[in-house]
């Protein structure tokens, strides 16, 4: 799988909107994009993944370059319950192991 | 309803010991996965199971044996506890298509483990 590359961390105002920025430069053309999420103290979370259109769902957005080399998750409206750190994984759908990398730390400040 | 739940919350033994960490999932999942966290809080997979059978074994010792009596449940058995494997484990589920695609994962609330 395609190793990925984001920042450790990243603040953000309550009611902005969140961007998360990933860098999948080696991406090859059958892997995914998915993003989870990791609450303080909780289990990951899915949040979205996509294969080279932009995806939309209830909690988050995203925008995938033309090149797939990198890709934003957007949380449109960051709440304080967003703080968490946030995984860009690069993977086949035929995979079933998750990498997850360092990830980056969003804290959402009121 | 839980749609991933683990037993015991927390853990606490003595090096030496040997424990077992439950993992149930009322998803209808075919395949389980069990993660560990360590202390510097990476995330890494030990094993997964498809319908019983072992798919992923990751280089971990032989003294975590997982069990899967039926597709609900991934037992993870720990023989003869030592201090590094203080951890946070995860179990987590996922559904396979017909073609053969893993959907996204759903992880359980982790198991504490401290091996005193």
């Amino acid at each position: 799988d395609a190793k990925t590359t984001q920042p450790t961390s990243m603040d953000c105002a309550e009611g902005r909107a969140a961007n998360l920025p990933c860098n999948h430069s080696t991406i090859s053309g059958n892997e995914y994009v998915y993003w989870y999420r990791q609450i303080h103290s909780q289990g990951p979370q899915y949040i979205i993944h996509g294969l080279k259109n932009n995806e939309t769902n209830e909690m988050a957005s995203l925008i995938i370059t033309e090149d797939r080399k990198s890709s934003t998750l957007i949380l449109p409206h960051a709440t304080l319950r967003d703080t968490a750190v946030y995984y860009c994984i690069v993977k086949k759908t035929s995979g079933s192991r998750l990498t997850f990398g360092e990830g980056t730390q969003l804290t959402v400040n009121p | 309803d839980t749609a991933v739940s683990q037993t015991p919350k927390y853990l606490v033994t003595q090096m030496g010991n040997d424990k077992s960490i439950k993992c149930e999932q009322n998803l209808g999942h075919d395949t389980m996965y069990w993660y560990k966290q360590d202390s510097k809080k990476f995330l890494k997979i030990m094993f997964s199971y498809n319908n019983k059978e072992l798919i992923i074994n990751e280089t971990v010792p032989n003294r975590f044996s997982p069990k899967s009596p039926d597709k609900a449940h991934l037992n993870l058995h720990i023989n003869s506890l030592e201090l590094g494997d203080s951890a946070v484990y995860f179990c987590a589920s996922s559904h396979v298509t017909s073609g053969g695609s893993y959907n996204e994962q759903f992880f359980g609330p982790g198991t504490r483990l401290t091996v005193l």
